[in-house]
């Protein structure tokens, strides 16, 4: 069936970097416009950037643009998320959602809770 | 602050029918873009409600529904039932240069 699988839990020090992976199956993972959003505690969605699979180009918040950087490996059907600079403020579930040709996010992943402390 | 403004709480009595307000701006759903709606249960990832205004997923059950008119949308749950309580997000695109996809802050459906 198509899914979206993430990488676990992370927890993580203030000013280091995090990497979250995104195993895509069961479509042509080439032909979707990858995206992910993030949601602190009680919170609702953020979204942060994307990603087209098929050429790699990216888009990025310009919230984030200075410490963030999306890639995928069409080998492996995987997208990356890295958010780099971390603080307290980003401890949040981050979600991976493909994105259909009509903008609505169809499949989701089950979300990677980061946890930023010192 | 989320672009998109949503009531934080709807409630109401089994079988009732419940809105959800969406509101926007002339950048974002006034603009043209479609509105779509996502259910979420706590700890677990958002499902897909509805997509493109008003069309339901196959298995959405056609209790849910969607419009937009102008720079708002709405969703409406009829024969409201205890398994709808949830939380509801909407989401749509905006043509400005900082961000690209945004949501509504989310309501808290009640079942009393």
């Amino acid at each position: 069936q198509v899914q979206l699988v993430q990488s676990g839990t992370e927890v993580k020090k203030p000013g280091a970097s995090v990497k979250v992976s995104c195993q895509a199956s069961g479509y042509a993972f080439s032909t979707y416009i990858m995206h992910w959003v993030r949601q602190a505690p009680g919170q609702g969605f953020e979204w942060m950037g994307r990603i087209s699979a098929g050429n790699g180009d990216t888009k990025y918040s310009q919230k984030f643009q200075d410490r963030i950087a999306i890639s995928r490996d069409t080998s492996a059907t995987t997208a990356y998320m890295e958010l780099s600079s971390l603080t307290s403020d980003d401890t949040a579930v981050y979600y991976c959602a493909r994105l259909t040709e009509g903008g609505a996010f169809d499949i989701w992943g089950q979300g990677t809770m980061v946890t930023v402390s010192s | 602050q989320s672009v998109l403004t949503q009531p934080p709480s709807v409630s109401g009595a089994p079988g009732q029918r419940v809105t959800i307000s969406c509101t926007g701006s002339s950048s974002n759903i006034g603009a043209g873009y479609h509105v779509h709606w996502y259910q979420q249960f706590p700890g677990t990832a958002p499902k897909l409600l509805i997509y493109g205004n008003d069309n339901r997923p196959s298995g959405v059950p056609d209790r849910f529904s969607g419009s937009r008119s102008g720079t708002s949308a709405s969703l409406a749950i009829t024969g409201l039932q205890a398994a709808d309580e949830a939380d509801y997000y909407c989401q749509s695109f905006d043509s400005s240069l900082s961000v690209h996809v945004v949501f509504g802050g989310g309501t808290k459906v009640t079942v009393l």
